[in-house]
């Protein structure tokens, strides 16, 4: 069965420090694609990145960047000079094949303090 | 990506009634989700609507509770049946379009008394 850890319940931080988050996956699938969304505090859920499985290569976008590492199973997102707009809940999920459900991990709360 | 709406955005409701939430999408998609959000959690599938099936209900999700329906390839509607506190929730559809990225909707904040 597919899962997804996220570990850190809560993390806070002061503005332009770096923040990583973690996902944690577990899937029998060797075809799969890993997600991360975030939530404001407005409720809606904004699409950040999707990996598939066979691309390990890491990715950069402005301030953000994701490490996937399949030896570990591991999908971790860092924030780079964090501001308080990234204030929010972010949510690693998975899914094991194109057009089926996404599994989310908990969430993990970020506050970002000026 | 996709453009998704839905209605109402957010309702107060007495137990024992029913309520239909509509989603929206602005392009013709195959796969469509209903996911509920509990006070404080994460999401949860409830189901897969494709249009001219049933739809599928995850473990835990009945038909009777959660009717949906999908008449064309961008609308699909959730009920929520015979409404309980517990059932107090974001309610949200997503779907999943080319390049297999998935894109949810504002939600549907219920609030059950």
């Amino acid at each position: 069965a597919q899962k997804v850890t996220q570990a850190q319940t809560e993390i806070s931080v002061v503005e332009k420090e770096d923040v990583t988050l973690d996902c944690v996956y577990e899937t029998r699938d060797t075809t799969y694609y890993l997600f991360w969304y975030k939530q404001p505090p407005s409720g809606e859920l904004v699409f950040l990145i999707r990996r598939n499985s066979f691309d390990e290569q890491n990715e950069i976008s402005g301030r953000y960047s994701w490490n996937f590492q399949k030896s570990t199973s591991s999908f971790n997102f860092t924030i780079t000079a964090s501001q308080v707009v990234d204030s929010a809940v972010y949510f690693c999920a998975l899914s094991e094949a194109n057009g089926n459900k996404l599994v989310f991990g908990a969430g993990t709360i970020l506050r970002v303090k000026s | 990506s996709a453009v998704i709406s839905q209605k109402p955005s957010r309702d107060i409701c007495q137990r024992g009634t029913s309520l239909t939430i509509q989603c929206q999408v602005d392009s013709q998609v195959t796969m469509m989700f209903w996911y509920r959000q509990q006070p404080g959690q994460s999401l949860t599938l409830i189901a897969t609507a494709n249009q001219g099936s049933e739809a599928t209900y995850e473990s835990g999700f009945v038909i009777d509770k959660f009717p949906i329906s999908r008449p064309n390839l961008t609308f699909s509607t959730l009920t929520v049946s015979n409404m309980s506190p517990e059932d107090s929730s974001i309610y949200l559809c997503s779907v999943e379009v080319w390049g297999y990225e998935q894109y949810f909707g504002p939600g549907t904040r219920l609030t059950v008394t």
